[in-house]
């Protein structure tokens, strides 16, 4: 299994500014991902973060809102630019295929999470 | 358009009972199927998956069965223990794990 670690793990943030979210895993994966939480809602998945060129984006997602980085195999940031209220969500980073870990390359590992309350 | 739906918000059930958590799906291209158990202020924990290629998977109290004919899946919890209390979520993707489609959650109560 993998072992994901998230910062911060939550942030109150005003409107109009910017958050960044940093995703840390214990060791090298195949592909991370975003998802967003919004309250009541499902997990909604936001983008796959591809190691070295540009995420790719679901539908409904943009570049410019949901800028994301990954500079290497362990390693993984989300910003949510121009933040408001209806930016208010968990957000979660996730795993797949861990080396040396056991179980299914099906398993998707997620981190704890960043609650994010924009006021 | 919610692909995977979990109709049932809330269960209640008495320790030592079995608990059965419900999803339906509408997408025919999942083929791959999870269940994730989320506690407060924690990220969703695997718990147990099946593939289309099957009806049944079992693992220590947790069993997962799919009917790919009526597109629906059920977890069962056996015995039911006050530990199992959290969000379950259903989750499926289209033979890979990646870009799965989560349900809304069950949020299980076991009471003593």
């Amino acid at each position: 299994s993998a072992v994901i670690s998230q910062k911060p793990s939550r942030d109150i943030c005003q409107r109009g500014t910017s958050l960044t979210i940093q995703c840390q895993v214990d060791s090298q994966v195949t592909m991370m991902f975003w998802y967003r939480q919004q309250p009541g809602q499902s997990l909604t998945l936001i983008a796959t973060a591809n190691q070295g060129s540009e995420a790719t984006y679901e539908s409904g997602f943009v570049i410019d809102k949901f800028p994301i980085s990954r500079p290497n195999l362990t390693f993984s940031t989300l910003t949510v630019s121009n933040l408001s209220p209806e930016d208010s969500s968990i957000y979660l980073c996730t795993c797949v295929g861990a080396s040396g870990g056991g179980g299914s390359y099906n398993e998707q590992f997620f981190g704890p999470g960043t609650r994010l309350t924009v006021l | 358009d919610q692909q995977v739906k979990q109709n049932s918000p809330s269960l209640s059930v008495q320790e030592g009972r079995i608990s059965i958590l419900n999803c339906d799906y509408t997408n025919s291209m999942f083929d791959y199927f999870l269940w994730y158990k989320k506690y407060p202020a924690e990220g969703p924990t695997f718990l147990i998956s099946i593939s289309s290629i099957k009806d049944k998977n079992e693992d220590g109290r947790f069993t997962v069965f799919l009917n790919k004919s009526a597109k629906h899946l059920s977890l069962h919890i056996v015995p039911s223990q006050p530990g199992d209390s959290a969000v379950y979520f259903c989750a499926a993707g289209p033979g890979t794990a990646s870009k799965l489609t989560f349900g809304t959650g069950t949020r299980l109560q076991v009471t003593l």
